[in-house]
C-alpha cells in the first residue's frame, strides 16, 4: 500500500462548487504539506502543517483553506472553486528527525478541472 | 527568499546517450539541501539524488550523478546510459538546513529517443 494516498486522484467541478481534496499517510510523519503545480512553474506551496495544531500559509494560499484532522490526514479545501484553480495537487510529508527530515514523499496527485 | 531556476525547460538526448540537466538557485545560507526529483507520466514524484552542502564529494546514485558547484550555486544532474524509462520531468528543489520547506524549480521535461 502506499504511504501518501490521495482522494480523489481526478476531478472535474463547476465555477463556485466547494471542493475537498484529501490526503492520508502511514508513514508517521508530523509533517504534511499541499502543492499546486502548474505548466512551466514547477510545484508551488499552498498550505503546510507541522502538527495538528500548527498550519501555515505557503506562497499561494488565498483561495484554499486546510484542515489537519489528524497527525496522518491533511485536507486542502477550495471554498468557491474558479478555473484558474485548475492544476495538478500533490500532498507531500517529511519527518522532523532524521533523513526522513531530509527529503519529502509525495501521494500521487490529485487532477483538478474547474469549468 | 530563496530561488531554484531551471533555465532548460525541454531537453532531449539518444537513448544509450548522457545527458546533463541545469539548476542554479540564490540563498545567503550556508547549509542547506539539494535534491532532483523525477516526474514521469504517471505523475508520481520520485526522488533520484539528495546532496548535503557541507558534503563536498558529488552524490551518485547508479546512474545518475550530480556535479555541486556551492560557490556557483549550481547544482547540475547528469543521466548515463540513458533509458527510454528516465522519460520524465526533473525537478530541482532546495532546503535551507533550518528551515522547514522545500522550494522547487520549474521543471526540464526530458525526452529519450530510441
Amino acid at each position: 500500500d502506499a504511504d501518501v494516498t490521495q482522494t480523489p486522484r481526478n476531478r472535474i467541478t463547476k465555477t463556485g462548487k466547494r471542493i475537498m481534496l484529501e490526503c492520508s499517510q502511514t508513514k508517521g510523519h508530523d509533517r504534511m504539506y499541499w502543492y499546486r503545480q502548474d505548466p512551466g512553474l514547477g510545484l508551488q506551496l499552498i498550505y503546510y502543517s507541522f502538527d495538528v495544531k500548527d498550519i501555515n500559509k505557503g506562497e499561494i494560499s488565498d483561495g484554499y483553506s486546510v484542515s489537519r484532522q489528524a497527525q496522518a490526514k491533511f485536507s486542502l479545501s477550495l471554498e468557491s472553486a474558479i478555473p484558474n484553480q485548475t492544476a495538478l495537487y500533490f500532498c507531500a510529508t517529511s519527518g522532523s528527525r532524521g533523513r526522513d527530515n531530509n527529503e519529502q514523499f509525495f501521494g500521487p496527485g490529485t487532477r483538478l478541472t474547474v469549468l | 527568499a530563496q530561488t531554484v531556476t531551471q533555465s532548460q525547460p525541454e531537453m532531449s538526448v539518444q537513448e544509450a546517450e548522457t545527458v546533463t540537466l541545469s539548476c542554479t538557485y540564490d540563498t545567503s545560507e550556508s547549509d542547506y539541501y539539494l535534491f532532483w526529483y523525477k516526474q514521469p507520466p504517471s505523475r508520481q514524484m520520485i526522488l533520484v539524488i539528495r546532496q548535503e552542502a557541507y558534503k563536498q564529494q558529488n552524490a551518485t546514485e547508479n546512474r545518475f550523478s550530480v556535479n555541486f558547484q556551492k560557490a556557483a550555486k549550481s547544482f547540475s544532474l547528469k543521466i548515463s546510459d540513458s533509458q527510454l524509462g528516465d522519460a520524465a520531468m526533473y525537478f530541482c528543489a532546495y532546503r535551507s538546513f533550518r528551515g522547514q520547506n522545500f522550494v522547487f524549480g520549474p521543471g526540464t521535461r526530458l525526452s529519450v529517443l530510441p
